[in-house]
């Protein structure tokens, strides 16, 4: 399974805009980037993913290296409420399968200060 | 509409115990997994079911571990003897049959396990 590598840790200032990155240089061509969020003491949550283009929705905007090596998750402005655990995962493009699951690394803690 | 509800949140059993966790996943969701998560670490896939069928389970410590999903809804995720490193949080999610590599997972928030 493709891997992908991410910042240990990382600091934000409320209402500032947040850039998390993610490098997956062995990523496929089927691929998909997915980030999910993890705040304390509960589960997973979706947050968006792609493939080629840069993509947005209500929670955040996902920006995709030309060449898919890297990503970069964006939050156009952080609040306390953002603080969490952020995890960029590949997904293989498959239906259904051994390989249909989420691989989840340590992720970015991120901290949001007011 | 209901998410993942899972139950027990919290459970604190002696080892050598059984301890059994419940999920309920999202009405129509025919793919359910169970993951475990230790702290400071990323969720770890322990099986996944398609409907009834257990699709993957490579990772699941058959020994000691079981689960089932009888008609293809709940499932149940089971340790006997539990022991001291099974100390973590168990988490379920489910998802509709994931098309091209799309379908979002839906987690519940989890059973947090300890043993002494």
């Amino acid at each position: 399974d493709a891997k992908t590598t991410q910042p240990n840790s990382m600091e934000s200032n409320e209402e500032e805009p947040v850039h998390l990155p993610c490098n997956h240089s062995t990523i496929s061509g089927t691929d998909y980037i997915h980030w999910y969020r993890q705040l304390p003491s509960q589960g997973p949550e979706y947050v968006i993913h792609g493939l080629t283009s840069n993509v947005n929705n209500r929670m955040a905007s996902l920006a995709i290296a030309e060449d898919r090596k890297s990503s970069t998750l964006i939050l156009h402005r952080a609040t306390l409420r953002d603080a969490a655990v952020y995890y960029c995962i590949l997904r293989p493009n498959h239906y259904g399968g051994a390989t249909n699951k989420l691989i989840f690394g340590t992720g970015t803690l991120l901290a949001v200060q007011p | 509409e209901a998410g993942v509800v899972q139950s027990p949140r919290y459970k604190i059993i002696e080892k050598k115990q059984p301890v059994a966790f419940w999920c309920n996943p999202i009405s129509g969701h025919n793919t359910l997994y169970w993951y475990l998560q230790n702290l400071g670490q990323g969720p770890e896939l322990l099986i996944r079911y398609e409907n009834e069928e257990a699709v993957d389970d490579s990772q699941l410590p058959k020994d000691r571990f079981s689960a089932e999903r009888l008609k293809g809804v709940d499932s149940t995720l089971k340790i006997q003897p539990a022991e001291l490193g099974d100390s973590a949080v168990y988490l379920c999610a489910s998802s509709l049959v994931a098309v091209r590599g799309t379908g979002e997972l839906f987690f519940g928030e989890g059973s947090r396990l300890t043993v002494l």
